[in-house]
């Protein structure tokens, strides 16, 4: 595997479930970082991790919980979601963030496609 | 909230024509602009990574040119092929390191 893969790609669930979004790169980057993308809208950073500890939140509901093990993983804890969540989640890692603005190159997943019913 | 504009948000052209489009971005706090391409079922892949005032770059038929001073960056497409078709993103960061992504601009290039 090359580059930054998601899992699942496609994710229906109820406003009762449980679920977790996976993100690994296999890039040796410092920072990972989980963004929201609804219809009609810009990117929303979420979440980003850098050295797997988390630099910004950029005022995200509690419902959506970030989890970064190691620089290479990261995941997004879902619980209790709403009908207004259902959008594509992508995940991108950088070489490193903050530094030089070259390094903060974002390199993007494909994306989970989350549908809330 | 910090506005990042791109226009025009949709365009057509037609296969060996030459575009341009614009991203504006707030002129105060600046560090650099990204400019992405999105196409179709892929990831978004990176372009250009912007710093200085003035500053242009290239890559192939693309290029791109940016003004911090007013807060816009236009990026051109030279003699635009249908493999070119594709959202193309600019995104702010400021000296805060926080990244603000514009909504695009969809291009379809007929051949």
């Amino acid at each position: 595997e090359t580059g930054v893969t998601q899992t699942p790609r496609h994710l229906v669930m109820g406003m009762t479930n449980k679920k977790s979004l996976k993100c690994e790169q296999h890039l040796g980057h410092n920072a990972m970082y989980w963004y929201k993308q609804s219809a009609k809208k810009p990117l929303e950073l979420m979440f980003v991790y850098s050295l797997e500890e988390r630099v910004e939140n950029n005022s995200v509901p509690s419902r959506f919980s970030p989890e970064c093990p190691n620089s290479s993983h990261l995941f997004l804890h879902l619980h209790t979601l709403q009908p207004e969540d259902s959008a594509l989640y992508l995940c991108a890692s950088s070489q490193d963030f903050s530094g030089r603005a070259v390094y903060n190159e974002q390199f993007f997943g494909p994306g989970t496609r989350l549908t809330v019913l | 909230i910090l506005n990042v504009e791109q226009s025009p948000q949709s365009l057509h052209v037609q296969e060996g024509d030459s575009t341009n489009f614009t991203c504006s971005f707030p002129s105060s706090n600046f560090y650099a602009l990204h400019w992405y391409r999105w196409e179709t079922a892929k990831s978004p892949e990176a372009l250009f990574v912007m710093t200085l005032n003035g500053d242009e770059k290239k890559k192939g038929r693309i290029s791109a040119t940016l003004n911090t001073k007013e807060g816009y960056s236009y990026l051109y497409i030279k003699g635009s092929q249908p493999e070119d078709s594709a959202t193309y993103l600019c995104a702010f960061i400021n000296t805060g390191n926080q990244f603000y992504f514009g909504t695009g601009t969809s291009l379809t290039v007929i051949p």
